[in-house]
């Protein structure tokens, strides 16, 4: 069986400052991930992936992941907060051909002016 | 290219009714996912249609049903609703090209609010 674990449910920073979002993950084989943000009643909006190659992977709106094998993480950062960043923030994971894509339990991030 | 999208975006039933929603995705994908989300389950995999046929299915009664029709729009079903069917029910579609159907992205759409009275 494959999971996500999103252990903060919410995430607050100043705008300016760094962020990261948090994201540990439990598959067998290799991971396909994935990161999607979710504005208030809206659906859900792809960011970013990490299929192979780099283990840092640049996305949409200026943020980039870290796959890290050894800790089975995949953490969503970015150097830069805004406040129009403020939102819902899902990680997820997908393991072999036809298996179904398992979101995390998702984190609120907050960016105060 | 336009996005999904879905139809109708909000909804208020009864208890016991059904509720039929639709889903058209981005043209030239094949593939159509349902999720259904609340604010206490998160995002729960209803199921996945590949050219008409039914490939995922996630852990839901039988009360929830779904089609994929050849020009790969979709529709779900919810009969008997119970107001724990109240959510936001979200269609993804993704192209699944040559590569691994695992690695392709699945776009969503704005779902539809569902409230069960």
């Amino acid at each position: 069986a494959q999971s996500v674990a999103q252990p903060e449910d919410q995430v607050n920073v100043a705008e300016g400052n760094p962020l990261t979002v948090k994201c540990t993950y439990s598959v067998s084989g290799n991971p396909y991930l994935f990161w999607y943000v979710q504005y208030p009643n809206r659906g859900l909006q792809f960011l970013l992936k990490y299929i192979t190659g780099d283990n840092l992977v640049k996305g949409s709106y200026g943020f980039e992941a870290e796959f890290n094998k050894s800790q089975t993480s995949f953490h969503l950062k970015k150097p830069s907060a805004l406040v129009s960043d403020s939102a819902l923030y899902f990680c997820a994971v997908r393991a072999y051909v036809r298996s179904t894509l398992t979101f995390g339990k998702g984190t609120m991030l907050l960016v105060s002016p | 290219k336009a996005g999904v999208t879905q139809t109708p975006r909000y909804l208020i039933k009864t208890r016991g009714q059904q509720v039929t929603l639709s889903c058209s995705p981005i043209s030239g994908h094949r593939s159509v996912s349902w999720y259904q989300q609340t604010p206490g389950q998160g995002l729960q995999f209803l199921f996945e249609y590949f050219s008409e046929t039914q490939r995922n299915k996630g852990n839901f009664p039988g009360r929830f049903s779904g089609r994929q029709f050849s020009n790969s729009r979709s529709e779900m079903n919810v009969s008997t609703l119970e107001l724990g069917d109240s959510a936001l029910y979200l269609c993804a579609s993704s192209l699944v090209g040559r590569t691994s159907s695992s690695q392709e992205t699945q776009y969503f759409g704005p779902g539809t609010r569902l409230l069960v009275l």
